[in-house]
């Protein structure tokens, strides 16, 4: 069994605050690590896709970050709005293109 | 809409009886992937295909899961004689191509229940 855990599993933050997730994930036959953010009653929207050790992405406000030596990925949000609560997830790829999905962050930003 | 396109949105059935659950991919997307979610539960990763091929069907829970792609387009999951642990939500995606690049482009799932 492959486990990719995401920590913590839920989170309650105020509106302003910065806040970070973690995926963690297995360092071997590495290929890709995705993040998506899932709002309720929709689909699964695309934050990054990173395949290189030491990677760095950022869109506004998220960035992430990629270690893939030891298995571990970084989202961070700066300045949290209402708008952000959803779920992230993350999701490792390995060599044989198979996805293995975390079972998500649960975010809340309170007003 | 642009976007993959999951039929039916709904579906419920007698346990035992067949089911075919389509997606329709973004229009020149060669790489399409099936996931699960059952209650409580994360993604599970069912099968892709790269064109009409699927590499490995490893990822299907049972001998009763069936899945092809054809035209390089629509794919199918047939799911024969259901059961009551088959209900989930099926999640259909699609990317641009299979490299390690790409994105993938979720549909609104179809949300099965098996009675």
């Amino acid at each position: 069994i492959l486990n990719v855990e995401q920590s913590p599993q839920s989170l309650h933050v105020q509106e302003g605050d910065s806040t970070n997730f973690t995926c963690s994930f297995p360092s071997s036959n590495f290929y890709a690590l995705h993040w998506y953010r899932w709002e309720t009653a929709k689909s699964p929207e695309a934050l990054f896709v990173m395949t290189l050790n030491g990677d760095e992405k950022k869109k506004g406000r998220i960035s992430a970050t990629l270690n893939t030596k030891e298995g571990y990925s970084y989202l961070y949000i700066k300045g949290s709005q209402p708008e952000d609560s959803a779920t992230y997830l993350c999701a490792f790829r390995n060599t044989g293109n198979q996805f293995y999905f975390g079972t998500g962050t649960s975010l809340t930003v309170i007003p | 809409g642009a976007g993959v396109s999951q039929s039916p949105s709904n579906k419920v059935t007698e346990k035992g009886k067949d089911v075919e659950l389509r997606c329709d991919p973004i229009s020149g997307h060669t790489a399409l992937y099936w996931y699960r979610q059952s209650l409580g539960q994360g993604l599970e990763f069912l099968i892709y295909f790269q064109g009409n091929s699927a590499p490995d069907k490893s990822g299907l829970p049972s001998d009763r899961f069936s899945a092809e792609r054809t035209g390089g387009s629509v794919s199918t999951l047939t799911i024969q004689r259901t059961q009551q642990e088959d209900s989930a939500v099926y999640l259909c995606a699609s990317s641009l191509t299979s490299q390690s690049n790409q994105p993938q482009h979720f549909g609104d799932g179809t949300r099965l229940s098996i009675l």
